[in-house]
């Protein structure tokens, strides 16, 4: 069974900082691994998507691996802004219309 | 890409009454949905997968007579909360995942479910 950790559980920076949010998961025959950010009361939001035969992805200011070996991935957020303090959720899946794994999420705040 | 829309985004009923949540996918097909549940500051709980033209399946513990999952049709799935109680009382999210295999899972924006 697919087990995925966030540690910490929240986390606060200073304005400008870059960070790395971490993601381990138990079963290395993961498939996909995706990122999500959630405001309060709202739904999720894709970040970034790890297909299979990837390693990582970029999008603006964010960077995502994925090292299946070692069972990780990490979110990098580069000159951290007050607008980025959300929860950051990772999940992975086993197979195309398999289901989701989530992490518990950790909970960023950006300090001006 | 990938949009999922979800309705209504909140609701309060009263006890004992039944509530219906849509979830469309707009842009794409999806013959799986998923339907999630997540209480205050903690992950998405899944219930169960929705699949297009049968039974859906729950996960361990969910009630599938009080959970009604209906997914008639490529683009709508829809969840019945069944005789609401306030232990029913939570945040329920769909998801789907796009057609294109660099789609990943998209989720609805979420209903806040308020029993009274």
């Amino acid at each position: 069974k697919q087990e995925v950790t966030q540690i910490p559980a929240a986390l606060s920076v200073p304005e400008g900082e870059n960070l790395v949010l971490n993601c381990s998961f138990t079963d290395s025959a993961i498939y996909n691994l995706q990122w999500f950010r959630q405001d309060p009361g709202k739904g999720l939001t894709s970040l970034l998507l790890i297909q299979s035969s990837q390693r990582e992805q970029t999008s603006g200011r964010l960077n995502a691996s994925l090292d299946k070996s070692s069972g990780r991935s990490t979110l990098y957020i580069a000159a951290s802004q007050p607008g980025d303090s959300a929860t950051y959720l990772c999940a992975g899946d086993t197979g195309a219309n398999s289901k989701l794994t989530f992490g518990k999420g950790i909970t960023l705040s950006v300090r001006p | 890409g990938a949009v999922v829309s979800q309705h209504p985004s909140w609701v309060i009923c009263k006890s004992g009454t039944s509530v219906k949540i849509e979830c469309r996918s707009l842009d794409f097909q999806a013959t799986t949905m998923f339907w999630y549940r997540q209480f205050p500051k903690q992950s998405l709980m899944l219930m169960a997968t929705s699949n297009e033209g049968s039974k859906a399946t729950y996960e361990q513990g969910v009630e599938k007579d009080k959970f009604l999952i209906n997914h008639a049709s490529l683009t709508l799935s829809t969840l019945t909360v069944t005789s609401a109680h306030p232990e029913d009382s939570s945040f329920y999210i769909c998801s789907a995942r796009g057609e294109a295999s660099n789609h990943g899972y998209t989720f609805g924006s979420g209903t806040r479910l308020t029993v009274v």
